[in-house]
């Protein structure tokens, strides 16, 4: 299992641009979280998917950030238009069917950093 | 969720144990105690967990007191790799649905090993 892969892993983009990010769960999984990581406020989570559907998106910031999850292998995050204060670095993260004696854990991506100008 | 306390950075030395303390003194019964770490350009990753013994794996060893309200990660023998940040969280295991894997992270320890 290639764990959870997202892209891009860095994107430079100019103020008013849209930005997509992408994530691709690891297999079988059906939820699903986003992340973003500033040195201000640290790690925070924006949304969750379970069952492919948006459960909490209390930390998506405003209107100009959105996520779907259209299948089990795949989600998305767009910020439309972007900001300067958009710069963070974003993770992907699904839940960890291993051998965790029950734990509740999760696996991050590698994250996607976005910077805007 | 219970909150956490954790100093915000230490060191030590390479070869030697690496002792990260946490604070949660206001842990509920039926919350565990989870570590993360975070290595530079990388996502967080899963370390150890417990709920009040102590528990051992290949990465670390989790000692949790008896009242539970203060725990520490033990790397045994730091490696210039183990340099990270490290997240203790408690909060409630579960065995289904998304909102039990939720993670809500303070700002860690950062671990320095030094050569």
């Amino acid at each position: 299992d290639a764990g959870v892969i997202q892209s891009p892993r860095h994107e430079v983009t100019e103020m008013g641009q849209e930005v997509t990010l992408r994530c691709k769960p690891i297999s079988g999984h059906n939820s699903l979280f986003w992340y973003r990581q500033t040195m201000m406020r640290g790690l925070e989570l924006l949304i969750y998917f379970n069952n492919n559907v948006p459960i909490d998106d209390s930390g998506m910031p405003e209107d100009r950030f959105s996520a779907k999850m259209p299948n089990a292998s795949f989600s998305t995050l767009k910020i439309q238009p972007s900001e300067p204060r958009d710069s963070a670095v974003y993770f992907c993260a699904n839940p960890d069917r291993g051998n965790h004696s029950g734990a509740n854990v999760l696996t991050f991506g590698a994250g996607s950093r976005l910077t805007v100008l | 969720d219970a909150k956490t306390t954790q100093p915000p950075s230490m060191d030590c030395a390479e070869g030697r144990a690496a002792n990260l303390p946490c604070n949660h003194s206001t842990i509920s019964g039926n919350e565990y105690v989870y570590w993360y770490r975070q290595i530079h350009s990388q996502g967080p990753q899963y370390i150890i967990h417990g709920l009040k013994n102590n528990e051992t794996n290949e990465m670390a060893s989790l000692i949790i007191t008896e009242d539970r309200k203060s725990s520490t990660l033990i790397l045994p023998h730091a490696t210039l790799r183990d340099t990270a940040v490290y997240y203790c969280i408690v909060r409630v295991a579960g065995n289904s649905g998304g909102s039990n894997y939720k993670l809500t992270f303070g700002k860690g320890t950062l671990l320095t090993v030094n050569p």
